[in-house]
């Protein structure tokens, strides 16, 4: 199946900071991206959408101002805390398919933790 | 919410024994697909059933869709511990994939 990587894999803050996690597609063009947020044993909550070239499209209760999103390639989709806080550590996951008939495929995840 | 649900939560057997798992969803749907989750990590896509199926197999799994009570489950035959994971629902809608609540499954050897 396609690869999709995240970097950092797992990253400490302090709050206040912001962070950068980054989303790609290794062998595929990726028309969209999906960013998704996961508290401990809990499921995966889509956070927002993103297509390439276009604004994301976030999910109810999701601050925009908060959870930047930026796809500006279509190998590529950047997800940006900004001014972490304690609650926003959590595990977020990226996925990504080349078009609407075809499937997601899952990065590895990124946990985040804010001192 | 739109987010589906998962029973068990959680579902603790012995090696050799069948884990079933059960997933109601709301919407209409294109597809249903289930997943497996090691502890922090990341996930492995197990299986794909699309709305015109009706059961599918593959290994020791087999999950079965009954869209009219918008339900499906996922049968894992003959357990072992490396199965012991979170396993997720997912339904595809055809804008982007809902999660169910998962069940955590424990196979103690």
């Amino acid at each position: 199946g396609a690869v999709v990587s995240q970097h950092p894999s797992w990253v400490i803050c302090k709050s206040g900071t912001s962070v950068k996690i980054e989303c790609r597609s290794l062998d595929f063009q990726a028309t969209t991206m999906f960013w998704y947020r996961q508290f401990p044993k809990q499921s995966l909550m889509l956070m927002a959408t993103s297509n390439e070239g276009s604004k994301a499209t976030y999910e109810q209760g999701v601050e925009k101002d908060k959870f930047l999103i930026n796809h500006a390639s279509l190998t590529l989709s950047t997800l940006t805390v900004t001014s972490a806080h304690p609650e926003d550590s959590s595990f977020y996951i990226c996925s990504a398919r080349a078009g609407v008939i075809y499937e997601q495929f899952f990065g590895p995840g990124t946990r985040l933790t804010v001192l | 919410s739109q987010q589906g649900e998962e029973d068990p939560q959680a579902l603790s057997i012995q090696e050799g024994e069948n884990a079933t798992m059960n997933c109601s969803y709301k919407t209409s749907i294109n597809n249903l697909q289930w997943y497996r989750q090691n502890s922090g990590r990341g996930l492995v896509h197990l299986i794909l059933i699309r709305s015109n199926e009706r059961e599918k197999h593959s290994g020791r799994l087999r999950v079965t869709l009954d869209t009219s009570k918008k339900s499906s489950s996922l049968l894992i035959t003959a357990s072992r511990a490396a199965d012991t994971a979170s396993y997720f629902c997912a339904t595809d809608g055809f804008q982007k994939l809902v999660f169910g609540t998962g069940t955590r499954l424990l196979v103690s050897p």
